[in-house]
């Protein structure tokens, strides 16, 4: 099957700061990817559709200017969680469609903010 | 928008015992999708459902589309310790809406 893998896979960094979570199709091309937010037990919200060569679609409440998304490739989309707070203290999955009927999910990135 | 309700929330099974999920929507449901997510994992597709009143299985999971495309089932016979974790249903055909999720815990 198709894999998608994400970097880091766990994250501490101290309030304020950026991070940069990468999400890459390993074996397909990717025109559209897509990030989720998951809560601890909660199930995953859609945050936002990233677009090769174009802007991301984000969903209701998503701040775009805090969470920027870059899809500068068909293999690469990555998400910036810019000045970081706790409550942005997540896990970030994204995933991929490569073909009709099946999507594929990263690993996810396990976001803590001090 | 839509809503996709899951129950029970949480269930815990002797290991060998049945169990069952249950997706419900207000809308009706162009498709619906099935995943399990492992303790600390991330989500894994297990099933897509498009027709209305589908069943199919996946040797002791048993997946089904009601008649309206309103509700799913997921049914697991004789549950094993590797079935623990979180299954989601989940619609759309790109982007996806997930259910609140089930989880399951086996007693060995």
């Amino acid at each position: 099957g198709a894999v998608v893998s994400q970097h880091p896979s766990r994250v501490i960094c101290k309030s304020g700061t950026s991070v940069k979570i990468e999400c890459r199709s390993l074996d397909f091309q990717a025109t559209t990817m897509f990030w989720y937010r998951q809560f601890p037990k909660q199930s995953l919200m859609l945050m936002a559709t990233s677009n090769e060569g174009s802007k991301a679609t984000y969903e209701q409440g998503v701040e775009k200017d805090k969470f920027l998304i870059n899809h500068a490739s068909l293999t690469l989309s990555t998400l910036t969680v810019t000045s970081a707070h706790p409550e942005d203290s997540s896990f970030y999955i994204c995933s991929a469609r490569p073909w009709e009927d099946t999507q594929y999910f990263g690993p996810g990135t396990r976001l803590t903010v001090l | 928008g839509q809503q996709v309700m899951q129950i029970p929330q949480y269930q815990h099974v002797q290991e060998g015992e049945d169990f069952t999920t249950y997706c419900n929507s207000s809308t009706t449901l162009s498709n619906i999708q099935w995943y399990k997510q492992r303790p600390g994992g991330h989500p894994v597709f297990l099933i897509q459902l498009v027709k209305s009143g589908e069943v199919k299985k996946q040797k002791r999971l048993t997946f089904q589309f009601g008649e309206a495309k309103k509700n799913s089932s997921l049914h697991i016979t004789a549950t094993q310790t590797t079935d623990v974790g979180t299954y989601f249903c989940a619609f759309g055909n790109e982007k996806l809406t997930f259910g609140t999720g089930t989880r399951l815990t086996i007693i060995p």
